[in-house]
Order: structure tokens, then sequence, then C-alpha cells
């Protein structure tokens, strides 16, 4: 089972809105409705951002959505903040014998 | 709170063995799945391994099947995984997450392991 594949770096100014991609098969992002987002700042754990495509967690900022249309799901911030700075990955549930996968992994820079 | 905290890694050599824990607190551990994820160095994220609520079912990455295994103790609250015949690409931070509705919602904060001579 191959990583999702996500652009290495994103970058914005603060305000602006980005978006994140994450490019999988029929056989993970488009067949199920379970891609999760999560952050991740430098030397931290990763934080959970987006669950079920769409969904925000209690406690999550707004700025934050997420959506899929076929292989492709993504992740959009809004009104683009400094703190935002991080690492974006996405996660899918996947058939075959790996039932989960992340994606490449996305470095959100704020200029 | 929930609060979950791994201990266990450290520097072992290849071919080596090592076992992580993960103590968990502040939820009803029974009743959820729970992950490994990892890190190496300067990489991504990679899931691991996870393990169903009573121990029943457990899934496994194609690069560690049949040389780690992922157990629980339900009653201890604690989450476990058996690194057997460690290579250097195992080297990387270890993290345990709660799965809860299709995503891992909680994290800890990793521990290190270290694969070298």
């Amino acid at each position: 089972q191959s990583a999702l594949t996500q652009p290495a770096s994103v970058s914005g100014s603060p305000g602006q809105s980005i978006t994140i991609s994450c490019t999988g098969t029929s056989s993970d992002v488009g067949g199920y409705n379970s891609v999760s987002w999560y952050q991740q700042h430098p030397g931290k754990a990763p934080k959970f951002m987006i669950y079920e495509v769409s969904n925000r967690p209690s406690g999550v900022s707004n700025r934050f959505s997420g959506s899929k249309s076929g292989n492709t799901a993504s992740l959009t911030i809004s009104g683009l903040q400094a703190e935002d700075e991080a690492d974006y990955y996405c996660c899918s549930y996947a058939t075959g014998t790996t039932p989960w996968v992340f994606g490449t992994g996305t470095k959100v820079t704020v200029l | 709170e929930v609060q979950l905290v791994e201990s266990g890694g450290g520097l072992v050599q290849p071919g080596g063995s090592l076992r992580l824990s993960c103590a968990a607190s502040g939820f009803s551990f029974s009743g959820y799945w729970m992950s490994w994820v990892r890190q190496a160095p300067g990489k991504g994220l990679e899931w691991v391994a996870i393990i169903k609520q009573d121990g029943s079912e457990k899934y496994y990455v194609d690069s560690v099947r049949g040389r780690f295994t992922i157990s629980r103790d339900n009653a201890k609250n604690s989450l476990y995984l058996q690194m057997n015949s460690l290579r250097a690409e195992d080297t990387a931070v270890y993290y345990c997450a709660r799965d809860n509705v299709d995503s891992r919602d909680y994290w800890g904060q990793g521990t290190l392991v270290t694969v070298s001579s």
C-alpha cells in the first residue's frame, strides 16, 4: 500500500485561503469516507483536525474545512494565520493488507 | 482529560528487541481501538499497527508484520508494541493513538527508538 500523495509544500499570505490535496485511489480515498487530517508543529505530536472527510472535532477552528471529490481529498485553511504554519497529513482507510495509510505530508508556510 | 504516555524507547542494535508501552488515562480504555504510528527522523507519519478493544483483531503495516506484535492490557489501561528483529529503518519516534470515528483523535508525545550499532 503506497502513501497517499500530497504536495510537498503550500504557502500563502496571512488572511488568504489555501488548499492541500491528498490523492489516492479507489481502494482508499475514493472508496471510503474515512479520510482524516492532522496538523503537526515541529517537535510536537500530531493534532487531530478533520474526520470522515469533512467533520471538525470540537475545539478545532472553523477556518479548517475538508472535502473529497473522487480519489482526491482536500483540506482548506481560510483566513490563514501565522500559527497555521505546520506540517499537515491526510490519512485514509484502505483495502488490502494495510488498513490505514497516511499521506506524504505538506509543509504549510505563512509568508 | 485524555492522556497517552509512551515509554520504552531507546538505543538498540540491529537484530535486537524492544518493548514499547503506552499508559492511557482519562477515558474508558477498553472501549476503543488503539494504534501505533511512527515517524522516522525528518520524514512523514507511518501507521504501524492497530488492535481491537478486546485484542481479538490486530492489523499491521506490511513492513513490520511478523516482527512486531501489538497487544493491550485493559485491566492496566496499557497498550504495548513488542518489536523484534529491529532494523535501521525502524528508527523513528513511535506514537500511540486512540482510534475514534475512523481517525486517531488523541496522541501521546512519542518515544524515540534508535536502531544502530
